[in-house]
């Protein structure tokens, strides 16, 4: 089935620790987005690619990186800069960033705490 | 820039009830409108947008929002909820004029459904 598959579904990371969420599409989506998800905050954009070798910073980018290696994945890394990643991740994609109203298709997610 | 704002963290209410989710919205562009449906541990699904058109828009399991342009609303409404419409609801917009495809969230609302 085609769609966006986010690994692991829970993640712990010890403090000073840099940790990587994988996300993978096998839509053939150009855009990639990683957001951060907190309770009564909605969801906050941390990085985004539209296109393959290419991403820029959202709104929320210190302590992650990401890289855009191939089409269908976006890992991101928490960093250790990072300074309160307890938090629920949410990886998507749309078929281009060229317009806004293109659908985004979600992962399930990925449950990272510290421990 | 872009702002959203939903008027009520959570909404109670019975089973066969009606119900109005709000949502507001600030911009200095003309942007496209959309509803995400989150269940506990998953990611987001797309409920309905607005692009163009019509203004009132609906959605397969009996939703319905209505963009009202001058009081830069987007509530979304129900005549008749059922158990299985609990979930978080998001209200997010997305600009029409930029090329990103980046979406702005509200802080999400709630919806639970009583028997």
């Amino acid at each position: 089935d085609g769609g966006i598959t986010q690994s692991p579904k829970y993640l712990f990371r010890k403090e000073g620790q840099n940790v990587t969420l994988s996300c993978e599409q096998n839509l053939n989506h150009d855009a990639m987005y990683w957001y951060r998800q907190d309770p009564g905050q909605g969801l906050r954009l941390i990085y985004y690619s539209q296109i393959v070798n290419d991403f820029q910073k959202g709104d929320i980018a210190e302590g992650y990186s990401v890289s855009r290696e191939k089409k269908e994945s976006f890992p991101l890394t928490v960093t250790s800069a990072q300074k309160n990643p307890t938090a629920f991740y949410l990886c998507a994609s749309s078929i281009r960033g060229g317009t806004g109203n293109t659908e985004a298709f979600f992962g399930q997610g990925t449950r990272l705490t510290v421990v | 820039a872009q702002s959203v704002t939903q008027l009520d963290s959570q909404v109670p209410v019975f089973e066969e009830a009606p119900v109005e989710l709000r949502c507001n919205y600030s911009s200095s562009v003309s942007v496209y409108l959309f509803w995400y449906v989150q269940y506990p541990n998953q990611g987001l699904q797309l409920l309905l947008k607005y692009l163009s058109g019509s203004t009132l828009v609906e959605s397969i399991n009996g939703f319905e929002a209505e963009f009202n342009k001058s009081q830069t609303s987007f509530h979304l409404r129900k005549p008749s909820v059922h158990i299985s419409d609990t979930a978080e609801y998001f209200c997010a917009v997305s600009d029409r004029t930029g090329n990103t495809g980046k979406l702005i969230f509200g802080q999400g609302t709630t919806l639970q459904v009583k028997p």
